[in-house]
């Protein structure tokens, strides 16, 4: 089974600088995607960035970045220029990319990571 | 184009009870995935349904059930409730169809068990 880590529980940045989170993932799958989303206090939950295992150019998407390290398992993302309305939870999300099977399109959460942006 | 729905917002129901929560999927999307998110914690998969039929569960009892209707909505329906399921209820659609590895959320069913 796969597992999703998100080891910071607590991260804070000041406004308009940039700030990682961290994740590392294990799995023995070659091919899967992996997702960053973001649930403000309304608690939707809104995707950020999606990133393709067999791709190896870094997804960006705006003013976020993914890093994504392949053979370590590991895929941070990176906000730049931080805004007061990035404040939110960030949920790492790791999803298999076996076709047909609707287990495999389930997805994976870490624990998440609560940014604070202080003005 | 239509995002996800949930309804209701919110329920409160007594230990033992039943409920039946809803999810009307985005416009296109014919897969729709149920997660519990209890507080503080990541969402847990709980089942989900394409073409009308369970199509792969996570490690929830049976008392959790669902259905898909051919317009590709969906319910879950938890019986005999406990404390514990006490939770918010996510709902998310995605396509097997081009981007079918993303799945876009519903804004959640907050249930509280009393």
């Amino acid at each position: 089974a796969q597992t999703v880590t998100q080891s910071q529980p607590e991260m804070s940045v000041q406004e308009a600088e940039t700030v990682t989170l961290s994740c590392t993932y294990d799995t023995s799958e070659s091919d899967y995607y992996l997702f960053w989303y973001k649930q403000p206090p309304s608690r939707q939950m809104i995707l950020v960035i999606r990133q393709e295992a067999y791709k190896q150019q870094n997804a960006t998407e705006n003013r976020f970045s993914v890093n994504f390290q392949k053979a370590a398992k590991s895929f941070s993302l990176k906000i730049s220029d931080s805004q007061l309305g990035d404040a939110a939870m960030y949920f790492c999300a790791y999803r298999s990319a076996g076709i047909s099977s609707g287990s495999a399109r389930q997805l994976t959460f870490g624990s998440g990571t609560q940014l604070t942006v202080l003005p | 184009e239509t995002g996800v729905t949930q309804s209701p917002t919110h329920l409160i129901k007594t230990r033992g009870q039943q409920v039946t929560l809803r999810c009307s999927s985005q416009s296109g999307h014919n897969t729709v995935s149920w997660y519990q998110q209890a507080l503080g914690q990541g969402p847990q998969f709980i089942f989900q349904y394409y073409r009308e039929e369970e199509n792969g569960r996570g490690n929830f009892p049976p008392r959790f059930s669902g259905l898909q209707f051919p317009n590709y909505s969906s319910e879950l329906n938890v019986n005999a409730l406990e404390l514990d399921d006490s939770a918010l209820y996510l709902c998310a659609s995605s396509s097997t169809q081009g981007t079918g590895q993303t799945q876009y959320f519903g804004p959640g069913t907050r249930l509280l068990v009393l």
